[in-house]
């Protein structure tokens, strides 16, 4: 049973165009959302989060929206860069659950020079 | 700052073996502690968390288990290994009751390949 699903496992983009990755949550109390970065053989690292009281967060070329009725965000990448290509997850935390996170399967982005 | 470390970062051992992974967080207190597993082509499952010492809970039942002798020490063990357990495990931390919007609330080490053969 797995709460959050990201259905398209590769996505590639030319550089310099938009990178969009997309995910899908099933609990209704899921209230914080984050998206992870992973190179291979290495530990995720934290890319950008959202809280459920706001619809969009940016940072740099980073924005991640949220829309709630449909349970649904994405991560958009403006402009992409060859250094963006690696695997992308978003994982989804209810407050007051001990900050457990569940994972999307991932999303590996190509970003062809 | 806050450091994860975990080890060994590459194991290969025969079906039937015993495993110890170790995770170590330095400069914080009490934090909260999980083991997650990346398995081939998946995406990172949690196999345990922890709030604190002796307190485990465990997500999915499966070959593993973990203990936490002390406040910044996680293992994950297993007395007979399956060739299912081969993944990329993945320990992490973070601080309870502490969500500040726009910050990673969940760090992660470096990554324990493991091969069961």
């Amino acid at each position: 049973d797995q709460q959050v699903k990201q259905n398209s496992p590769s996505l590639s983009v030319q550089e310099g165009r938009i990178s969009i990755l997309n995910c899908d949550y099933t609990n209704s109390m899921f209230d914080y959302f984050l998206w992870y970065k992973k190179y291979p053989a290495e530990g995720p690292t934290f890319l950008i989060s959202i809280s459920s009281i706001k619809d969009k967060n940016e940072d740099g070329r980073f924005t991640v929206f949220l829309n709630k009725s449909a349970k649904h965000l994405s991560l958009h990448i403006v402009p992409s860069q060859p250094g963006d290509s690696a695997v992308y997850f978003c994982a989804a935390s209810a407050r007051g659950n001990f900050n457990k996170f569940y994972f999307g399967s991932g999303t590996k982005l190509n970003v062809k020079p | 700052s806050q450091t994860i470390h975990q080890w060994p970062a590459t194991l290969v051992q025969p079906v039937g073996s015993p495993l110890s992974l170790e995770c170590t967080v330095e400069g914080t207190s009490n934090p909260n502690l999980y083991w997650y597993r990346q398995a081939a082509g998946r995406g990172l499952q949690l196999l345990f968390y922890s709030i604190g010492i002796d307190q485990i809970s465990s997500e999915v039942p499966q070959n593993l288990s973990a203990s936490r002798p002390q406040d910044r020490q996680f293992i994950l063990s297993s007395k007979k290994l399956l060739l299912s357990d081969s993944g990329f495990y993945l320990c992490a931390w973070s601080v309870f009751g502490t969500l500040r919007p726009g910050t990673g609330e969940l760090f992660f080490g470096e990554g324990s390949r493991l091969t069961v053969l």
